[in-house]
């Protein structure tokens, strides 16, 4: 099947400093990415919508300022938390839409955990 | 999207059938019905999807109403690694691909 991987799987970083996570599907190309969070016993919470080459789609309430996200290729996108502060401690999943065909699949990435101190 | 509805929680023994329901009343007729499950600390993992007909994989069965305002998936025998938190999803039609993820059910297999 298709596998998504993430980097780093889990990251602590001080309040005030900004942290790169990077998603890569490894043996497909993925025409778009998405970026969720999800908090301790909560569902996930779409963040934003990649596609490769062309800038993200945030949900609404989704500082893209501050969630940089880039997809500069059809195998890697990368979330990067700017002046993290510990609300935004959390758990970022990415997935990944397969080119081609229908591509109703998403294939989740393991998921980085985040903790701001 | 088209909203959906599952129970909380439901409970199973191992090696036994597990069906867990789920309403989408709202459902248009350009939705796919998708599910996906979560098991802890882990992203989620694709199940199955259906459009009109029933489905079948390796994983499970989704069977879809005649008036696909509800659906079941169906594990047909349960193991422990099956325990996880199962989503019932509406995808809109059209290029639109993003999931809106509810609160779904947690699964608790019993050995």
């Amino acid at each position: 099947g298709a596998v998504v991987s993430q980097h780093p799987s889990r990251v602590i970083c001080k309040s005030g400093t900004s942290v790169k996570i990077e998603c890569r599907s490894l043996d497909f190309q993925a025409t778009t990415m998405f970026w969720y969070r999800q908090f301790p016993k909560q569902s996930l919470m779409l963040m934003a919508t990649s596609n490769e080459g062309s800038k993200a789609t945030y949900e609404q309430g989704v500082e893209k300022d501050k969630f940089l996200i880039n997809h500069a290729s059809l195998t890697l996108s990368t979330l990067t938390v700017t002046s993290a502060h510990p609300e935004d401690s959390s758990f970022y999943i990415c997935s990944a839409r397969a080119s081609g065909g229908v591509g109703e699949t998403q294939y989740f990435g393991p998921g980085t955990r985040l903790l701001v101190l | 999207d088209a909203k959906t509805t599952q129970p909380n929680s439901m409970e199973s023994n191992e090696e036994e059938p597990v069906h867990l329901p789920c309403n989408h009343s709202t459902i248009s007729g350009t939705d796919y019905i998708h599910w996906y499950r979560q098991l802890p600390s882990q992203g989620p993992e694709y199940v199955i999807h259906g459009l009109t007909s029933n489905v079948n994989n390796r994983m499970a069965s989704l069977a879809i109403a005649e008036d696909r305002k509800s659906s079941t998936l169906i594990l047909h025998r349960a193991t422990l690694r099956d325990a996880a938190v199962y989503y019932c999803i509406l995808r809109g039609g059209g290029s639109n691909y993003k999931l809106t993820f509810g609160k779904g059910t947690l699964l608790t297999v019993n050995p």
